[in-house]
């Protein structure tokens, strides 16, 4: 089981650009959560998938960020019209099931530079 | 709301001595509380949980709801636990997984 893939693993983007992020489940994994973590600051929580539903955005920003889990694909994180601001380290992270007493298996994260 | 604060940005100790990596939380329920480790140019990965209360490479963390505290310890620091480390919060709810980070204690450990 190779893990948690991102791809890619470094992405710049001029300004008003999109940006597509990609995330593989490990094998078996049908909960992906994406997080955010900006220079300096731990990770922040933007959003939890099942296959085909998203079940939690409460830490999307209202416009031009979406993502998808699809029933056969990676997840996908897209940013529409990328801002500096929007430069950060994207990980995400998939779980067999739901609850505390499942662990937790982060990809190595997208590093997101916009110039 | 639920916050998780790691006082420290940076925790410089010498080989073999003790360190402690401070956490607090502010949580209305009942959390379910997490270390993580980051090493050089590797991936996040769980270090320890408090429900299982075990002891993964020497760490231990003890829950202390009174004091809302979930310290990570360890009696000799190695040079190899140098990292960041992060202390994480699930609230257990039907969002799933969903983890409220600290903002992360670097370690070094000097030779």
């Amino acid at each position: 089981n190779a893990g948690v893939m991102q791809n890619p693993r470094h992405l710049v983007r001029r300004r008003g650009q999109e940006a597509r992020l990609r995330c593989s489940p490990m094998k078996g994994h049908s909960h992906v959560y994406w997080y955010r973590q900006l220079p300096e600051e731990g990770l922040k929580f933007m959003v939890y998938l099942q296959k085909e539903n998203i079940i939690d955005e409460s830490g999307m920003p209202k416009e031009r960020f979406s993502a998808e889990f699809p029933k056969e694909g990676p997840s996908i994180l897209r940013i529409q019209q990328v801002v500096r601001g929007d430069s950060a380290a994207y990980f995400c992270a998939s779980s067999l099931g739901q609850g505390g007493n499942t662990e937790a298996f982060f990809g190595q994260g997208t590093r997101l530079t916009v110039v | 709301a639920q916050r998780v604060t790691q006082p420290e940005k940076l925790l410089s100790v010498f080989k073999g001595a003790p360190v402690e990596l401070k956490c607090n939380y502010s949580y209305s329920g009942s959390p379910e509380l997490f270390w993580y480790v980051q090493y050089s140019r590797q991936r996040l990965q769980l270090l320890l949980r408090h429900i299982s209360r075990e002891s993964i490479k020497g760490f231990t963390a003890d829950l202390n709801k009174g004091e809302t505290s979930f310290h990570l310890k360890k009696p000799f620091a190695q040079e190899e636990d140098s990292a960041m480390y992060y202390c994480a919060l699930s609230g257990f709810q039907a969002a799933g997984n969903k983890l409220t980070f600290g903002g992360g204690t670097r370690v070094l450990v000097k030779p």
